[in-house]
C-alpha cells in the first residue's frame, strides 16, 4: 500500500494564524488526494478533493495544493470553529495519520 | 438525501469473524462512479480504511488485512456486507460504512482503480468490541 505521512502530528496555533499541513506519499499519486476535519465524536467531513478542489459548502478559507507526492492543506485565517483533527487520504484508501490543530 | 446505515453485534469473541452490513439509500451502487467503502477508527486513534466496492462489483482491500476481509453488495437490497474473519482485540474500533465518489477507474502503478474523490456521506458508525 501506499503510505500517507502527515506533518505535523500536533499543530498549536491562535484564531487568525495561516496554517498549513503537510502531506507526504511514499509514491506519486498525481492529484488523487483527499483532505477531511474531524471534530471529537464526530464523523469526519470533506474539505478537499482532487488535490484542490473544494467540496460544496466548505469554507473559502481552507484549501490544498500539490501533485505527486508532496500535498498541503492550507487555513487561512484559523477560526474558533476549526481546532480539530485533520487527514488526508490517498485514491487507493489510505489515510494519513492525522493532524491535530490546537489552541495556542 | 443519502444515508447509511451500520448493522451488526456490538461484541465479539477473539477468533470470531465479524459481519457488518451497510444498508443505504439516496443511490444506487450501479451507478457509474458511486462506490461503498469501509472504514474504521480505534479510540483515539486515526482513520483506517478498510475495503471498498465500486459500481462494476470490483474489490479493493487494505494490504494488511487483506487475508481477513471480503466486501460484497446487494444491489437490489441497496446493501453491501463486510466480513472480517479471525477477530482480535486490536480490531476494537468504531466501524464506518461510506459512500465515496469516483471519476472513472485511473491506471495507477500498472493496476486500473476508481479515481476516488473522497468519502462525501458517513454512516454514524457501530462501535464493535472484541473482548472474551
Amino acid at each position: 500500500d501506499i503510505q500517507m505521512t502527515q506533518s505535523p502530528s500536533t499543530l498549536s496555533a491562535s484564531v487568525g494564524d495561516r496554517v498549513t499541513i503537510t502531506c507526504r506519499a511514499s509514491q506519486t499519486i498525481g492529484n488523487w488526494l483527499a483532505w477531511y476535519q474531524q471534530k471529537p465524536g464526530k464523523v469526519p467531513n470533506l474539505l478537499i478533493y482532487k488535490a484542490s478542489s473544494l467540496e460544496s459548502g466548505v469554507p473559502s478559507r481552507f484549501s490544498g495544493s500539490g501533485f505527486g507526492t508532496e500535498f498541503t492543506l492550507t487555513i487561512s485565517s484559523l477560526q474558533p470553529d476549526d481546532f480539530a483533527t485533520y487527514y488526508c487520504q490517498q485514491l487507493q484508501g489510505t489515510f494519513g495519520q492525522g493532524t491535530k490543530v490546537e489552541i495556542k | 438525501q443519502v444515508t447509511l446505515r451500520e448493522s451488526g453485534p456490538a461484541l465479539v469473541k477473539p477468533t470470531q469473524t465479524l459481519t457488518l452490513t451497510c444498508t443505504f439509500s439516496g443511490f444506487s451502487l450501479s451507478t457509474s462512479g458511486m462506490c461503498v467503502s469501509w472504514i474504521r477508527q480505534p479510540p483515539g486513534k486515526a482513520l483506517e480504511w478498510l475495503a471498498l466496492i465500486d459500481w462494476d462489483d470490483h474489490k479493493y482491500y487494505t494490504t494488511s488485512l487483506k487475508t481477513r476481509l471480503t466486501i460484497s453488495k446487494d444491489t437490489s437490497k441497496n446493501q453491501v456486507v463486510l466480513r472480517m474473519t479471525n477477530m482480535d482485540p486490536a480490531d476494537t474500533a468504531s466501524y464506518y460504512c461510506t459512500r465515496i465518489r469516483a471519476q472513472g477507474m485511473v491506471t495507477f502503478g500498472g493496476v486500473i482503480v476508481p479515481g476516488l474523490l473522497g468519502v462525501d456521506v458517513w454512516g454514524q458508525g457501530t462501535t464493535v468490541t472484541v473482548s472474551s
